[in-house]
C-alpha cells in the first residue's frame, strides 16, 4: 500500500513564524502535491513537483514556498505565517505524468495565532 | 464562477437509501473525472474514476458523467452508516497535475 505521511497532525504557530510542513511518500512516486483544504472552498493546489528539485506553482502559491531535495520528501514552507494561513494542509503523491490517482496523507491542521 | 461546483450538504439519509451526489464543471476540456471519499480526520482516497461519458459501476457505487451538460454524479445503492463521509468530485486535463476538486458533500447515513 502507498503510504504518505505528514510530520504533524496538529500545529499551532504564532504570526510571523517560519513554518515547515514535511511530507514523505514510500512508493517512489514522481509527483508530489501540497493542497490546503478550507470549508466551502475544497482543496486548492499550492505547489506541485514532478521531479527532484522541480516545482511548479499551483493556484494559490502566495506566501508559500516548497523544497524537494529527495524524491520521497516534499516540504512546504510558510516564510512568515499569517492568520489567513490557518487551514488543513494535505500532501499527496501520484505515480507519474498522466497518473490521475493521487494518494493523500492524513493532513496537518495548522493554526496561526 | 468556480470551475467545479458541488453542493456542500450536509445530506442525511436512512440506511438502505439510494444516495445521489452531484457536481457541475465549467471547462469542456476536462477529460477525466473522479470521486474521492474523505472520512473525518483522514485524507481523501480515490473511490472511482472515469474518462468518458456514461456510467461506471463498482459494487454499490456508480459514477455517471454527462459531458454534454458538464454534469458528474455518484450514486450509492443500499447506503450504509460506514458510507458516512465527505465526497469530493474532481476533474482535470491530461497530465494529472492540475486536478480541480469540488468543495465536497458531507453525507450522513443513519442506522
Amino acid at each position: 500500500d502507498v503510504k504518505v505521511t505528514q510530520s504533524s497532525r496538529y500545529l499551532v504557530k504564532r504570526t510571523g513564524e517560519k513554518v515547515f510542513l514535511e511530507c514523505v511518500q514510500d512508493m517512489d512516486h514522481e509527483n508530489m502535491f501540497w493542497y490546503r483544504q478550507d470549508p466551502g472552498l475544497g482543496l486548492r493546489l499550492i505547489y506541485f513537483s514532478y521531479d527532484v528539485k522541480m516545482k511548479e506553482k499551483g493556484d494559490i502559491p502566495e506566501g508559500y514556498s516548497v523544497s524537494r531535495e529527495k524524491k520521497e520528501r516534499f516540504s512546504l514552507i510558510l516564510e512568515s505565517a499569517s492568520t489567513n494561513q490557518t487551514s488543513m494542509y494535505l500532501c499527496a503523491s501520484s505515480f507519474a505524468s498522466g497518473s490521475y490517482e493521487q494518494y493523500f496523507g492524513p493532513g496537518t491542521r495548522l493554526t496561526v495565532t | 464562477q468556480k470551475e467545479v461546483e458541488q453542493d456542500p450538504g450536509p445530506l442525511s439519509v436512512p440506511e438502505g437509501a439510494i444516495v445521489s451526489l452531484n457536481c457541475t464543471y465549467s471547462n469542456s476540456a476536462f477529460q477525466y473525472f473522479m470521486w474521492y471519499r474523505q472520512y473525518s480526520r483522514k485524507g481523501p482516497e480515490l473511490l472511482m474514476y472515469t474518462y468518458s461519458s456514461g456510467n461506471k459501476e463498482d459494487g454499490r457505487f456508480t459514477a455517471q458523467v454527462d459531458k454534454s451538460s458538464k454534469y458528474i454524479s455518484l450514486f450509492i445503492r443500499d447506503s450504509q452508516p460506514s458510507d458516512s463521509a465527505t465526497y469530493l468530485c474532481a476533474t482535470g486535463n491530461t497530465g494529472g497535475f492540475k486536478t480541480i476538486f469540488g468543495a465536497g458533500t458531507r453525507l450522513f447515513v443513519k442506522a
